[in-house]
């Protein structure tokens, strides 16, 4: 079946423009989770989704930084105001149980969205 | 704050030599414990993942090992292959961390060429 999607897989901003990173994942995962990752850096948790309901968003580096997943399946990453310390690899993470279930749930990760901000 | 770190950061083998990776955390109270590997450009891909109560997994030519007394884990890749080069990634899921448990703590990584 499909893996986690993410669209764009390149987006280059210009400083001060706002952006959305699109995530699809695995159809039917409850968990749904974003990092960030700097070049030459292991991924960094930025928030976490059960279905519709962000249960942790302590990673998000500052108040530019918004994510949703309405319906409990896509999600978007939406950075505001975008900075130079903003470029990174996104990269979204979906698993198929809840926050329940940390013992034996396999984290599918997507390809990422390269983002550079000019 | 729980620190995952990997050594080395990178190396480089001849093909068919069995070699080691480390990873090192600095609070034992995990959840799981997990290797994935990274190819450039793409995401990352789950290899192997040690349950708290769990001491090795193995995969094919994998097998990876966890003692969360002393705070660490290794990933034994036996007669490596050129197809083998990417990035390998260690990461936990903690019980102290706060926040979603199943959230990941991930390590630098550790860059690996295998020369043909």
């Amino acid at each position: 079946g499909a893996g986690v999607s993410q669209s764009p897989r390149y987006k280059v901003a210009k400083r001060g423009q706002d952006v959305a990173l699109r995530c699809d994942p695995i159809s039917g995962h409850v968990s749904l989770f974003w990092y960030q990752q700097a070049l030459g850096q292991g991924p960094e948790f930025l928030t976490y989704f059960q279905n519709e309901a962000q249960l942790d968003k302590s990673g998000l580096p500052s108040d530019r930084f918004f994510a949703e997943r309405p319906e409990g399946s896509v999600s978007t990453l939406k950075i505001q105001r975008t900075q130079q310390e903003d470029s990174a690899v996104y990269l979204c993470a979906s698993s198929p149980h809840g926050d329940s279930f940390p013992s034996t749930d396999t984290q599918y990760f997507g390809p990422g969205t390269r983002l550079t901000v000019l | 704050k729980q620190e995952v770190t990997q050594i080395p950061a990178a190396l480089s083998v001849p093909e068919g030599e069995n070699l080691v990776l480390n990873c090192s955390f600095t609070d034992s109270a995990i959840y799981n414990l997990q290797w994935f590997r990274q190819d450039p450009g793409k995401g990352l891909t789950s290899l192997l993942l040690i349950q708290s109560s769990q001491r090795e997994q193995t995969s094919g030519r994998l097998n990876a090992s966890l003692d969360k007394s002393s705070g660490r884990s290794t990933l034994y890749i036996a007669a490596s292959q050129p197809g083998d080069s990417a990035t390998y990634l260690c990461a936990a899921s903690l019980m102290n961390y706060g926040g979603a448990t199943n959230k990941l703590i991930f390590g630098t990584g550790t860059l690996l060429a295998v020369q043909p």
